[in-house]
């Protein structure tokens, strides 16, 4: 069956630094990987859209990376400040014409 | 403008009982998707649909579950026979298109139900 793996455990890194989040997929080939960033208590909202010809994708301090034959997208964030501190999911079409998502991964950005 | 609008925010109800959540998406939004989020997991599909066209409806856990988009616009799920396992964060969402994923998707704020 499909599977999109994320980190689930947190994320904890230093105000500045770059953060690196993991999303691996098995079983399928999708031709768009999307990235949103969720905050408690509120509906994720859309960060970044990545095509499977594209191997690098850059909005601001944010930079995605899509390799279809590792079947891996990396999400960075550069010199990370508190305010980046959210739960972040992956998100692709896995055949089923819905966004099927990943379980996520908590960021903690530390002033 | 408006974006995704979902109500109540917020619902307590009694073990038995039927609920109706509510999902006004964006005006010219053709696809509209419910999903599930239970307490720290991820997103659970139940349901999409796309324009006139007949509803994916592969998600939904059980019959007891149903919904329905009327005039190609505001979207209603009910959960008849509430159980406690129902208790989660019921997330709706609207795009313009699905087109495999090259759109991207618009979240509502999502209806916390609780189940006692």
């Amino acid at each position: 069956s499909q599977k999109i793996e994320q980190n689930s455990e947190a994320l904890n890194i230093q105000e500045g630094k770059t953060a690196t989040l993991t999303c691996n997929y098995t079983n399928y080939s999708p031709a768009y990987l999307q990235w949103y960033r969720q905050d408690p208590g509120r509906g994720p909202v859309f960060l970044l859209l990545i095509r499977e010809n594209e191997k690098e994708k850059r909005k601001e301090r944010l930079k995605v990376t899509f390799d279809t034959t590792l079947k891996q997208s990396l999400f960075h964030i550069t010199a990370s400040q508190p305010a980046d501190s959210a739960t972040y999911l992956c998100a692709l079409d896995t055949g089923r014409r819905a966004l099927t998502f990943g379980s996520g991964t908590r960021l903690q950005v530390q002033p | 403008g408006a974006g995704v609008s979902q109500s109540p925010s917020n619902k307590v109800t009694e073990k038995g009982k039927d609920v109706e959540l509510r999902c006004d998406p964006i005006s010219g939004h053709t696809a509209l998707y419910w999903y599930r989020q239970s307490l720290g997991q991820g997103l659970e599909f139940l349901i999409y649909f796309q324009g006139n066209s007949a509803p994916d409806k592969s998600g939904l856990p059980s019959d007891r579950f149903s919904a329905e988009r009327t005039g190609g616009s505001v979207s209603t799920l009910t959960i008849q026979r509430t159980q406690q396992e129902d208790s989660a964060v019921y997330l709706c969402a609207s795009s313009l298109d699905f087109a495999g994923g090259n759109t991207e998707a618009f979240f509502g704020q999502g209806t916390r139900l609780t189940v006692v």
